[in-house]
């Protein structure tokens, strides 16, 4: 157990629809990165969140935007969703201590989109 | 393309034999982390290894570090069945970034 939880599991979209997912950090970390990971390759960076704050973005469209709160939960949105979203997103916290900090992923929201 | 790459990109090995990753890297890093992910699971962290550190141990995994070869190798002795998963190396700057590679897919067999 690493204490980062992420809602929902799976979940099921149409094309074009919207979607949000939702993350809550390990107490006491003040940062979350969301990653991208598809069938058979390794997680892709989308963006990192500290206190609040983008603090980093990957190589992703606007259409995937993001959201941390003060109790450090977060949540991805992806808009205008297309086929290739399909994918496994982890969401990860760590403490922004310094950079030499483990990171711990949640089980990650399985997104289907047909 | 991605910061840490994986080296092999399968490896089959029998139980109790020993297993060896490689990770490289391109540019300069705070530390470097090895995870395991079993298959549709999260990440899950096995070690960190700073960039003024050489080697580390936990239990039966072994990391090394050479930065100036920028690559890292991650060896796991004695392995299990159970060992089966797939491993990653992330590579985190010293701006908190971190990047992954596609990973190391290990099989044991029984």
């Amino acid at each position: 157990e690493t204490g980062v939880t992420q809602s929902p599991t799976h979940l099921i979209k149409t094309r074009g629809q919207q979607v949000t997912l939702r993350c809550s950090s390990q107490s006491g970390h003040n940062t979350v990165s969301w990653y991208q990971q598809a069938l058979g390759q390794g997680p892709q960076f989308i963006f990192q969140y500290y206190r609040e704050e983008e603090n980093g973005r990957g190589n992703f469209p606007p259409r995937f935007s993001g959201l941390q709160f003060p109790n450090y939960s977060s949540e991805l949105n992806v808009n205008a969703l297309e086929l290739d979203d399909s994918a496994l997103y982890l969401c990860a916290s760590s403490l922004m201590l310094d950079s030499g900090n483990t990171i711990y992923f949640g089980e990650g929201s399985w997104l289907t989109v047909v | 393309s991605q910061q840490g790459e994986e080296d092999p990109q399968a490896l089959s090995i029998q139980e109790g034999e020993n297993a060896t990753m490689n990770c490289s890297y391109k540019t300069s890093i705070n530390n470097l982390q090895w995870y395991r992910q079993n298959s549709g699971r999260g990440l899950v962290h096995l070690i960190l290894i700073r960039s003024n550190e050489r080697e580390k141990h936990s239990g039966r995994l072994r990391v090394t570090l050479d930065t100036s070869k920028k690559s890292s190798s991650l060896l796991i002795t004695a392995s299990r069945a159970a060992d089966t998963a797939s491993y990653f190396c992330a590579t985190v700057t010293n701006a908190g970034k971190s990047t992954f590679g596609d990973g190391t897919t290990l099989t044991v067999k029984p």
